[in-house]
């Protein structure tokens, strides 16, 4: 069955630099894959897509990349702030549904 | 904005309670989906649906069933409750079907104790 595996403790990072958040995913073949953010209590928020021909997408402080041979897709935060600091989400996805992982918690400190 | 509600934030109901679970979006999306979100489990997709009375099973639709009566709502039924449904349940919307990948608006969470 479909397994997606995400960091599963809490990555602390100093505030400014660079936090990389892993996805791993097996016995899968997914078209895309999605990153969401979700704060406690809250529903999660999209932030990225990036699509299997695609190796990398940015967006402002955030690039994700994708390799399908290695079946995993990594997520940059750059010049990470407090406000950061928030659960995320990647889901891997093919026709009409994703798959969501546990997600990673990160945690920014001042 | 894409707005999704959710009918309650937060609801205790007694085991063997017939329970219903709101979820309205607003942009007439095609999509709307049904989770729920464990400790350690992660989201887990119980149904979801493409079209006005179209209906599909998720991972795990064993104790649950929905309705599509209307486009902008989709509703989670639990037709006699038991305390392993106790659990934060999510409601979402994307715009359509397909595997272009539509990312998917969610609402504010429902969380529901059954005692």
């Amino acid at each position: 069955s479909q397994k997606i595996e995400q960091n599963s403790e809490a990555l602390n990072i100093q505030e400014g630099k660079t936090a990389t958040l892993t996805c791993n995913y097996t016995n899968y073949s997914p078209a895309y894959l999605q990153w969401y953010r979700q704060d406690p209590g809250r529903g999660p928020v999209f932030l990225l897509l990036i699509r299997e021909n695609e190796k990398e997408k940015r967006k402002e402080r955030l690039k994700v990349t994708f390799d399908t041979t290695l079946k995993q897709s990594l997520f940059h935060i750059t010049a990470s702030q407090p406000a950061d600091s928030a659960t995320y989400l990647c889901a891997p996805g093919g026709y009409q549904k994703v798959t969501f992982g546990t997600g990673t918690k990160l945690q920014v400190i001042p | 904005d894409v707005k999704v509600t959710q009918s309650s934030r937060y609801l205790v109901k007694r085991t063997g309670e017939k329970v219903f679970l709101e979820c309205v979006q607003d942009m007439d999306h095609e999509n709307m989906f049904w989770y729920r979100q464990d400790p350690g489990l992660g989201l887990r997709l119980i149904y979801f649906s493409y079209d006005v009375k179209m209906k599909e099973k998720g991972d795990i639709p064993e104790g649950y069933s929905v309705s599509r009566e209307k486009k902008e709502r989709f509703s989670l039924i639990l037709e006699s409750a038991s305390t392993n449904q106790t659990s934060m349940y999510l409601c979402a919307s994307s715009l359509w079907a397909g595997s272009s990948g539509e990312e998917q608006y969610f609402g504010p969470g429902t969380r529901l104790t059954v005692t």
